[in-house]
């Protein structure tokens, strides 16, 4: 939506870490998620954030959350080719309607 | 716990006609939701149910739409005289109560119209 912005591709070579940005509109955002999405199936939840929290790490993920600029990174290490996929991050300021932003194409080469 | 179930996966029908979805969220999920996904954009929110209850509809969801979950398990989304503007993937979502507990989705449904 246009509540949420990304950046439409990402190009990275396999084995560096790749970096997914987000912005939000919303200050009342409570909820930040990111989700991944591969050719022809749903969204997987990958990772998930609450406002009151600036940072959390999950195996290769890292999520970055600054407020005050209401801006949402995903760092992911070591990129593997199965990494390639489209990602979204979305936000929520209640727990049931999320918006998403269009996604970031992130291609891994080798 | 074998995920969000969708069915079909693919639906290809005329113009005019009705088609319905269904969905299985995961079982102790008590929370289904509904969301479209057209190409190259990310999913908007359509509707969703706490139990049975339709808690919220989207402006998206025109009366030519109508979602059910009559027994708080399953749910459908049916399409009534469906138009070209409808193709897309129609994606099924279930979660825990609450506090933030993270949606997860289906494979979805996707609907072409011609």
């Amino acid at each position: 939506g246009e509540d949420v912005e990304q950046s439409l591709f990402l190009s990275v070579r396999e084995g560096d870490s790749s970096v997914i940005n987000c912005t939000y509109t919303d200050s009342s955002s409570t909820y930040l998620y990111w989700y991944k999405q591969e050719p022809g199936a749903g969204l997987q939840l990958l990772t998930y954030i609450f406002s009151n929290m600036d940072m959390k790490q999950d195996q290769r993920l890292t999520v970055l959350l600054n407020k005050k600029d209401k801006h949402l990174s995903l760092r992911i290490a070591d990129t593997q080719t199965g990494d390639s996929a489209i990602y979204f991050c979305a936000e929520s300021s209640n727990d049931y309607k999320l918006s998403f932003g269009a996604g970031t194409t992130v291609t891994v080469r080798a | 716990d074998t995920g969000v179930s969708q069915d079909p996966r693919h639906k290809i029908t005329k113009r005019g006609q009705n088609v319905t979805f269904r969905c299985d969220p995961i079982s102790e999920h008590n929370r289904l939701y509904w969301y479209r996904q057209t190409l190259g954009q990310g999913p908007e929110f359509l509707t969703y149910f706490q139990n049975e209850a339709q808690l919220e509809k989207s402006r998206l969801l025109s009366d030519r739409f109508s979602a059910e979950r009559p027994k708080g398990s399953f749910s459908t989304l049916e399409i009534q005289r469906t138009e070209q503007g409808d193709s897309a993937m129609y994606l099924c979502a279930s979660s825990l109560d609450g506090g933030g507990s993270p949606l997860h989705f289906g494979n979805g449904t996707r609907l072409t119209v011609t």
